[in-house]
This record gives C-alpha cells, sequence and structure tokens, in this order.
C-alpha cells in the first residue's frame, strides 16, 4: 500500500537547470523523507524533514513540506549529469510510525 | 562502519524452489524492514520488526513467506514454494527510533534480485 505520489513519473532536464519533484500524501505524518536510488542500487537517503518544519536545505537540495495541502518538493538546483536517478519520497506516520514510499520520479540529466 | 549487508546479491531459482534471503543490519539500529521492488515501482513493504517483534507484516503473503530476526539483529527472509510472480528486488533497510517518535532515515542493503524461472 502506498501513500505517497510524486510527479512528475519522468523528467528531463538540461545539465544546469533545477529540477522540481513534488510528493502528496494522504494521511498525518511525523516527517517525510527523500531518497534517491541509481539505476540497479540501493536507497539513498537525502533529507528528513519533520511535520512542524515547513523547509529544509542540504548543499544542492531544498525540501519543503506543507502539511496543509499534504504534499512536499524538492528542489535540486544546478543540476549535473550525477543527479541522473529516481527520486522517492517516503512518509512516517504519526499513527504507527510506518514508513510509505511513492512510485518515484525517474530524473534524467542530459549533458 | 558497515552498512546493511544482504546477501547473495543475486538468485536464480526454479519456480516452487524455496530460496532464503538474508540481512544485517547497522549496528544498534532496532527498527528491520524487508521491501519488495519492481522495475519502475518504489519499494513496498513486506515486514517492519522493531527489536525481534515483528510489527507490521499486514502485506507479507503469509502462505509462501516467512521472516525471523532472532535475537533483534539479524533476519532471514523466506520464500517457499517460489512463483514466477516473486521475480523482484527485495530489500532490507534499517534505522533507529527518534527520541521524539517516528524514525530516522533508513539505511538500505544492495538488494537481492532474485529471477525464478
Amino acid at each position: 500500500s502506498q501513500q505517497g505520489e510524486e510527479d512528475p513519473q519522468a523528467l528531463s532536464i538540461q545539465e544546469g537547470e533545477n529540477a522540481t519533484m513534488n510528493c502528496s500524501y494522504k494521511t498525518s505524518i511525523n516527517n517525510l523523507q527523500w531518497y534517491r536510488q541509481n539505476s540497479g542500487r540501493g536507497l539513498v537517503h537525502l533529507i528528513l524533514i519533520r511535520s512542524n518544519e515547513r523547509e529544509k536545505h542540504s548543499g544542492r537540495l531544498r525540501v519543503t513540506l506543507d502539511t496543509s495541502k499534504k504534499s512536499s518538493s524538492l528542489l535540486i538546483t544546478a543540476s549535473r549529469a550525477a543527479d541522473t536517478a529516481s527520486y522517492f519520497c517516503a512518509t512516517v506516520r504519526d499513527s504507527n510510525y510506518q514508513l510509505i514510499w511513492g512510485a518515484g520520479t525517474k530524473l534524467i540529466i542530459k549533458p | 562502519e558497515a552498512g546493511v549487508v544482504q546477501s547473495p546479491r543475486y538468485k536464480i531459482i526454479e519456480k516452487k524452489q524455496p530460496v532464503a534471503f538474508w540481512c544485517n543490519p547497522i549496528s544498534g539500529h532496532n527498527t528491520l524492514y524487508w521491501y519488495l521492488q519492481n522495475l519502475g515501482q518504489g519499494p513496498e513493504l513486506l515486514i517492519r520488526y522493531e527489536n525481534e517483534e515483528a510489527v507490521d507484516d499486514s502485506q507479507l503473503p503469509k502462505d509462501r513467506f516467512s521472516a525471523e530476526r532472532l535475537k533483534g539483529v539479524d533476519s532471514t527472509l523466506k520464500i517457499q514454494p517460489a512463483e514466477l510472480g516473486d521475480s523482484a528486488v527485495y530489500l532490507c533497510a534499517s534505522s533507529s527510533t527518534l527520541s521524539r517518535g517516528g524514525n530516522t532515515e533508513a539505511f538500505f542493503g544492495q538488494g537481492t534480485r532474485l529471477t525464478v524461472v
């Protein structure tokens, strides 16, 4: 049972441009996490944002959280070819701390 | 510090045969997850352990899948008998509990790619 839904499903941009991915969810959450997965590899944690936070930065990553709209966005600035990967959001439910995943956004950075 | 270790990395078996996957989580992480991931999709939870207790196994097909986490550390996931539709990547992850509830980020192993022929 997947709660998160990312959009777009796929995104292709030129190197140097910014990439924005969105995630929507359905239930009350404790925190929301973004992960990256390179082809054929495991998932790597990028950033965690708690339900009482609205924005968080980590290097070229910026994450926002709007609990009233039950949505989050991940912005990657000045994209690089190495950013090509699938990006997933995962929410930790407030009720049972269950970690629920979306289907991901496949990001392609064209050199 | 070693990350989450899974073995084997790849497994090819004939349908109706049994198969087992092993996971060693990060030391000190009390939460352990087993996920199934199909190509182009997000992880789907099979089972979550808090220490040695399975706290969420609602998505585990219990007629053929079983899991155990002895002593709250290593875990094994077994399929018996395997079906063609079980072909997927099986991911193990671990995390620790936040002081205010919820979990920290999950650390994933490289996964086991299972092919059932």
